[in-house]
């Protein structure tokens, strides 16, 4: 199957601080990538969709200028969550899909286990 | 608007009884359904997916799902639980018609008992 690979797979950060976060598909081209956050024992929830050469569409309640979205190719996005705060703490897990259409599977990246402290 | 139910936050099951968890989806245009299965610390990896066409989808490590449009459910099965399934499983469900997101349902943690 194709492969998602997140970067960092962790990483703590102090408090007022920025992270970045990358998420690359190695072996196949994405025109579309999802940035979802999961709480300790919680589901998964979509933060934002990142299209390729465009801007990032925002699900509601999540603030687009601490959570900043690049997808400057096909192959890599990019979250930085910008003056990080404890409560950004969390888990982050990208998804893209092939280019080939809106009912193929969905490759998730590994994660990124965030902590502010 | 899209929803996805997962009854029971927690199952417990013996090795080698039979695993059900159970996913109800509310979709106003046909859904596409995912089972995803996460451990932890880890990513998610998709288990097995119902598109269009048969309903009864077979998916990795002996699990399959039926999707049944009249109770609007996709219930995942396994004949047998090894330890090794112990995990959190998702349910999800997309409409192309939104670029294809996913919405997850709360995840059911599967314990499987020696």
């Amino acid at each position: 199957g194709a492969v998602v690979s997140q970067h960092p797979s962790w990483v703590i950060c102090k408090s007022g601080t920025s992270v970045k976060i990358e998420c690359r598909s190695l072996d196949f081209q994405a025109t579309t990538m999802f940035w979802y956050r999961q709480f300790p024992k919680q589901s998964l929830m979509l933060m934002a969709t990142s299209n390729e050469g465009s801007k990032a569409t925002y699900e509601q309640g999540v603030e687009k200028d601490k959570f900043l979205i690049n997808h400057a190719s096909l192959t890599l996005s990019t979250l930085t969550v910008t003056s990080a705060h404890p409560e950004d703490s969390s888990f982050y897990i990208c998804s893209a899909r092939d280019r080939g259409g809106m009912n193929t599977e969905a490759f998730f990246g590994q994660g990124t286990r965030l902590t502010v402290v | 608007a899209q929803s996805v139910t997962q009854l029971g936050s927690h199952v417990s099951v013996s090795e080698g009884a039979l695993v059900l968890l159970r996913c109800n989806y509310s979709s106003s245009v046909p859904p596409y359904l995912f089972w995803y299965v996460q451990y932890p610390n880890q990513g998610l990896q998709l288990l097995l997916k119902y598109t269009t066409g048969a309903t009864l989808v077979k998916g990795i490590n002996g699990f399959e799902a039926e999707f049944k449009k009249s109770e609007t459910s996709f219930h995942l099965t396994k004949p047998s639980a090894h330890m090794s399934d112990a995990a959190e499983y998702f349910c999800a469900v997309s409409d192309g018609n939104q670029g294809g997101k996913l919405i997850f349902g709360q995840g059911t943690e599967l314990s499987v008992k020696p």
